[in-house]
């Protein structure tokens, strides 16, 4: 099945810093989700991105399909921004099946 | 409007026991998945539901695990004799129509004891 890899594993950042989180997958797929799952366990939708760039807020994500990856980029990052962000793509043969990569653990510290 | 609900939020049961995870999902919303969470992990995928037929059961681990939407909007996921392997965070997610974007609820954990 289609593989996700997501990078770093774990990152640290002070209040304010900006980061970009990397999700590589390993088949062409035709829909991507970012999501933020947040302390409590709720998995919070943050694109629907299945290529070219989207922006929230703080936030926005570039999909790169025919290279098979995505970028999510935090700015002015905050602690409520903590948690484990996960990219998950469907493979083409099965379009609503996602599978999620490991996540990217993020702690933003005061 | 109102999000995907699901209950119980927390479940624990003893080993060998049957137990039953209710999902509801978003009005109008015709796909409905189950996924399951262990620590550490992403969320795995179980089952597909278009209406009220399951259009792919391939991620079930085995047949203690089975799930049914009678109507077509809540959903049921059943495991019978249960394991401490089957300890996780089962989560329920739907969307509006097949391969489009999905919306989780908040998930039951199960801890089976």
């Amino acid at each position: 099945g289609i593989q996700v890899e997501q990078s770093p594993p774990d990152l640290i950042l002070q209040e304010g810093a900006n980061s970009t989180l990397r999700c590589n997958f390993s088949d062409s797929v035709n829909n991507l989700q970012w999501f933020h799952q947040n302390p409590w366990g709720q998995l919070i939708n943050l694109f629907y991105i299945p290529s070219g760039t989207k922006q929230n807020g703080r936030l926005s994500a570039t999909t790169v399909a025919t290279e098979r990856y995505s970028l999510l980029y935090i700015s002015s990052s905050q602690t409520t921004d903590s948690g484990v962000y996960f990219c998950a793509v469907p493979p083409i043969g099965s379009n609503y099946k996602l599978t999620f990569g490991k996540g990217t653990l993020l702690t933003v510290n005061p | 409007g109102a999000g995907v609900s699901q209950t119980p939020s927390n479940k624990v049961t003893e080993k060998g026991k049957y137990v039953e995870l209710r999902c509801d999902p978003i009005s109008g919303h015709t796909a409905l998945y189950w996924y399951r969470q262990s620590l550490g992990q992403g969320p795995e995928f179980l089952i597909y539901f278009q209406g009220t037929g399951a259009a792919d059961d391939s991620g079930l681990p085995n047949d203690r695990f089975f799930a049914v939407r009678p109507e077509g909007s809540v959903s049921t996921l059943k495991i019978q004799r249960t394991e401490r392997g089957d300890s996780a965070v089962y989560l329920c997610a739907s969307s509006q129509d097949r391969g489009v974007e999905q919306y989780f609820g908040p998930g039951t954990r199960l801890t089976v004891t």
